[in-house]
């Protein structure tokens, strides 16, 4: 089976410009999560979709990010304009249920400079 | 705020040993709590995890205990062997069946062989 994939593993890009992330879930995973870890610091959440709507949004940090999950598929995270406070690791985690065992992706280490 | 704190950032043990990471909590409201391990370049994998109404909870090697009127717990592995270098964070949930977690800023542990 294959785990949740997460792409581009590394971005490097200029305050200003346009970053998305795509995480793919382990397929029939109807619950997928963002979160990210800033240098040092805790992971911290992000939001939850199950399938393509919404549950749990309360972690984005402001309206410069944009999450999708057009599908119930694949999810992608949008950052625009992106902020050198972005920069960090974001990790995808799927579950097929609720489950707090669920599957983290490698992460993309996104570099705002 | 954070509501998570692993004041450890790191810990060094021989192997054979006891390795005891420990992890402080703020919020009477968590009542779940996770351990996660994190080798570099992945995403953390859950580990063992233990509800507010126990007090201990085992799985082989790895035992975690929780002090709830301490808003304390630890994750103790024993014998510690060298493949469990790697960083652990801790983690919580305020509601069982909830998707958020909070977590700490991580313990990275070296086992020295």
């Amino acid at each position: 089976e294959a785990g949740v994939t997460q792409f581009p593993s590394h971005s490097v890009i200029e305050k200003g410009q346009t970053v998305t992330l795509r995480c793919d879930p382990i397929s029939g995973h109807d619950n997928l999560y963002w979160y990210r870890r800033v240098m040092g610091k805790e992971i911290k959440f992000l939001l939850h979709f199950v399938k393509e709507s919404k549950q749990d949004e309360s972690g984005m940090p402001n309206n410069r990010f944009l999450a999708e999950r057009t599908g119930g598929t694949y999810s992608t995270l949008k950052v625009q304009p992106a902020e050198l406070e972005d920069s960090g690791v974001y990790f995808c985690a799927s579950s097929q249920g609720v489950s707090y065992g669920y599957t983290f992706g490698s992460g993309t280490r996104l570099t705002v400079v | 705020d954070q509501q998570v704190k692993q004041n450890s950032p790191s810990l060094s043990v021989q192997e054979g040993r006891i390795s005891i990471l420990n992890c402080d909590y703020t919020n009477s409201m968590f009542d779940y709590f996770l351990w996660y391990k994190k080798y570099p370049a992945e995403g953390p994998t859950f580990l063992i995890s233990i509800s507010s109404i126990k007090d201990k909870n085992e799985d082989g090697r790895f035992t975690v205990f929780l002090n709830k009127s301490a808003k304390h717990l630890s994750l103790h592995i024993v014998p510690s062997q060298p493949g469990d270098s790697a960083v652990y964070f801790c983690a919580a949930s305020k509601q069982t069946g909830a998707n958020n977690l909070f977590f700490g800023t991580g313990t990275r542990l070296t086992v020295i062989p």
